[in-house]
């Protein structure tokens, strides 16, 4: 059972350019989240999804973009990147029945 | 403003005593919480939870507490093992909290040493 599975798992940019993170998980959970993790902080969250086609700002939205096709899957867009988007990106899923999150692997990012 | 805290960036611990790691929260309409532990290069790790309706929750050697009165929580590990060093989240959620979001501390980093 693979869970949440993030990809890639790393990855350099160069300010300005664009990407798409990951995030696919196999165990039709509705809530979807992303979250990224500064050294020493905590998790903040980017945007969240409670099912297809629904999403929603979490606290640090700014910069990014999300979509939510499917269930299984929930990409992160950056679309000019930033030296201040450099951080560890991670994909959570939970059921509608209730908490916790499981969280797949992270992706770790560097801005150039 | 920082909703939740984990004011030890760090413990460290002989193996085989009991760990104590704290966590404080501010927002009184939080009413589940959990402890997150995390291993370096791998996700977050669902370790144990806690409702405001009970002020004690017990798995195995890991055991929360709840205070409400205090908004504070603390998770005990007894006995430690050298594999219980890893970075451990406190995170909090409430029942009218758009999308059950999690609002997570900083993090301590627990060293068990053999």
């Amino acid at each position: 059972n693979a869970g949440v599975t993030q990809t890639p798992k790393f990855r350099i940019l160069k300010i300005g350019q664009s990407m798409t993170l990951q995030c696919a998980q196999d165990m039709n959970h509705n809530y979807m989240y992303w979250y990224r993790q500064d050294p020493g902080m905590g998790l903040k969250l980017i945007y969240y999804s409670v099912g297809a086609g629904i999403t929603d700002k979490g606290e640090v939205p700014n910069g990014y973009n999300v979509s939510r096709s499917t269930t299984e899957d929930f990409p992160l867009r950056l679309e000019l990147a930033a030296p201040s988007q450099t951080s560890v990106y991670f994909c959570a899923s939970r059921s509608r029945g209730g908490q916790p999150q499981h969280f797949g692997d992270g992706t770790r990012l560097s801005i150039l | 403003d920082q909703q939740v805290k984990q004011n030890s960036p760090s413990l460290s611990v002989q193996e085989g005593r009991i760990s104590i790691l704290n966590c404080d929260y501010t927002n009184s309409m939080f009413d589940y919480f959990l402890w997150y532990k995390k291993y370096p290069a791998e996700g977050p790790t669902f370790l144990i939870s806690i409702s405001s309706i009970k002020d004690k929750n017990e798995d195995g050697r890991f055991t929360v507490f709840l205070n409400k009165s205090a908004k504070h929580l603390s998770l005990h590990i007894v006995p430690s093992q050298p594999g219980d060093s890893a970075v451990y989240f406190c995170a909090a959620s409430g029942w009218e909290t758009s999308g059950s979001r999690l609002t997570f501390g900083e993090g301590t980093q627990l060293t068990v040493n053999p």
